[in-house]
């Protein structure tokens, strides 16, 4: 299976846009990833899915149009503009592989979004 | 309205055994396929279960033998029992509902598990 490499933290000032970056290990470059947003003591929740073609589906209820995805070989980013407060959370990024025998859900270690 | 409830985290001894349960609402827990991911404290997400809805389960290495996903469909629950636990497995448990996208649509609040003596 995949190993999803996210950079710890990030950081960018109220207004302005941050792009987050998850990167899939070698060979994997075909594989679809999932954004999920975990603010401090929450669940995680879903923001939205990309593949190299960009959004998978739809965004996740309430995802404001502020959030945006793009993917480029073994990156999937996800960009957010106009940062607000609410913003500063944990972003993980997942990618699932379901066969006719085996299932396997890999999550990148995570990054801290900190808004300035 | 989905909504996902855990239940059943607590302090217990390494080699004891702890059920959690997964209150669903607002869906049918066995037309999903649904996960139990785990957090431990200040690290990311690990996988560590899934029951398909023709009821095929899978585990991630670190449990398998040890853990075992199920759900009632009479009480819309879904469960993971844990047994033989280690302070490795010192966790908050969230259970997970997929979509048509993928397997982490809907997440609950979370249910700490603390192994310790």
């Amino acid at each position: 299976q995949p190993v999803l490499t996210q950079p710890p933290s990030a950081s960018a000032s109220l207004g302005a846009s941050v792009t987050l970056t998850c990167t899939l290990s070698s060979g994997y470059s075909n594989y679809k990833v999932d954004w999920y947003q975990q603010r401090p003591g929450k669940g995680p929740r879903f923001v939205m899915r990309v593949g190299t073609g960009g959004i998978v589906g739809s965004k996740g209820d309430g995802i404001p149009d502020r959030f945006s995805v793009l993917g480029s070989g073994l990156n999937r980013y996800l960009t957010i503009k106009n940062i607000q407060e609410e913003d500063e959370s944990d972003y993980h990024c997942g990618a699932d592989h379901g066969s006719g025998s085996n299932f396997v859900w890999v999550f990148g270690g995570g990054t801290k979004l900190t808004v300035l | 309205e989905v909504q996902l409830v855990e239940s059943g985290g607590g302090l217990v001894q390494p080699g004891g055994s702890l059920r959690l349960s997964c209150a669903a609402s607002g869906f049918t827990v066995s037309s999903n396929y649904m996960s139990w991911v785990r957090q431990a404290p200040g690290k990311g997400l690990e996988w560590v279960s899934v029951i398909y809805s023709g009821g095929s389960t899978y585990y991630a290495d670190s449990v398998k033998g040890r853990f075992t996903i199920s759900r009632d469909n009479s009480k819309n629950t879904l469960y993971l029992q844990m047994n033989s636990l280690r302070a490795e497995d010192t966790a908050v448990y969230y259970c997970a509902r997929d979509d048509l996208v993928g397997p982490g649509a809907y997440w609950g609040q979370g249910t700490l598990v603390t192994v310790s003596s």
